[in-house]
């Protein structure tokens, strides 16, 4: 059985790096099965997908348009975790941010970082 | 960007009622290799969503026989054949289609 459990900063000030990660057990992030969703949620924006890595073969690694030019994911087979990076932040990158398990369905998701961008 | 847009935003339901929420994508969601990728989550309060329904229809593990999902193309009905106190939440409709993934804006509903 999957769990996820992601750890970071809750307080991010604004223009720098928020980074977190989601550290997964019962599986294996490199598995040709599995794959690590990152998504937000905020009122003004609701549930968010922001990009995703998942290993067939090799590494395919995503990211949503909007976040595009800011994010970076980050898988670790060493520490079987896969990290978010998103880079010079603002106040509406306040959010509650998830990873998620899985390429077409999600399930399960992690217990949800509440990030703060605030100086 | 495939649009989700999901009705009524609100509901408040007696239990023992049934309840019915409908999501609409801008485009289809059937994909060439005959499977439609719509999604159900349920987030109940204070937690992280949870799967509810696979491509369209399919009850994830553990999910009561009393949620059915149903649809095609770009129309698409979560139904909750009795409802429950412990259904309280917020049901969010998704598609895998194609990147990126979205969400409908949630429908959340409560126990008269």
């Amino acid at each position: 059985q999957v769990q996820l459990q992601q750890s970071g900063p809750g307080l991010v000030k604004p223009s720098q790096t928020l980074s977190l990660t989601c550290t997964i057990s019962g599986d294996t992030i490199s598995s040709n099965s599995g794959g690590c969703n990152w998504i937000r949620q905020s009122p003004s924006r609701g549930l968010e997908w922001l990009g995703r890595a998942f290993y067939r073969s090799q590494w395919h690694i995503h990211y949503a348009e909007s976040v595009k030019s800011r994010i970076t994911i980050n898988p670790d087979t060493s520490k079987n975790q896969v990290s978010l990076q998103l880079n010079s932040v603002i106040p509406e990158d306040t959010a509650v941010y998830y990873c998620a398990w899985g390429i077409n369905w999600f399930d399960p998701w992690g217990q949800g970082t509440l990030v703060t961008v605030s100086s | 960007d495939i649009l989700m847009t999901q009705t009524p935003l609100s509901m408040s339901v007696t239990p023992g009622q049934p309840a019915s929420i409908s999501c609409k994508s801008s485009q289809s969601l059937l994909q060439s290799d005959g499977k439609t990728h719509l999604y159900w989550y349920v987030q109940k309060p204070g937690q992280s969503p949870q799967l509810l329904i696979s491509e369209v229809s399919n009850r994830f593990s553990g999910v009561p026989d009393r949620f059915s999902g149903s649809g095609s193309g770009t129309d698409f009905t979560l139904e909750i054949s009795r409802v429950e106190a412990e259904d309280v939440g917020i049901y969010y409709c998704m598609h895998t289609m194609q990147l990126p993934y979205t969400f409908g804006q949630g429908t959340k509903l409560d126990i008269k």
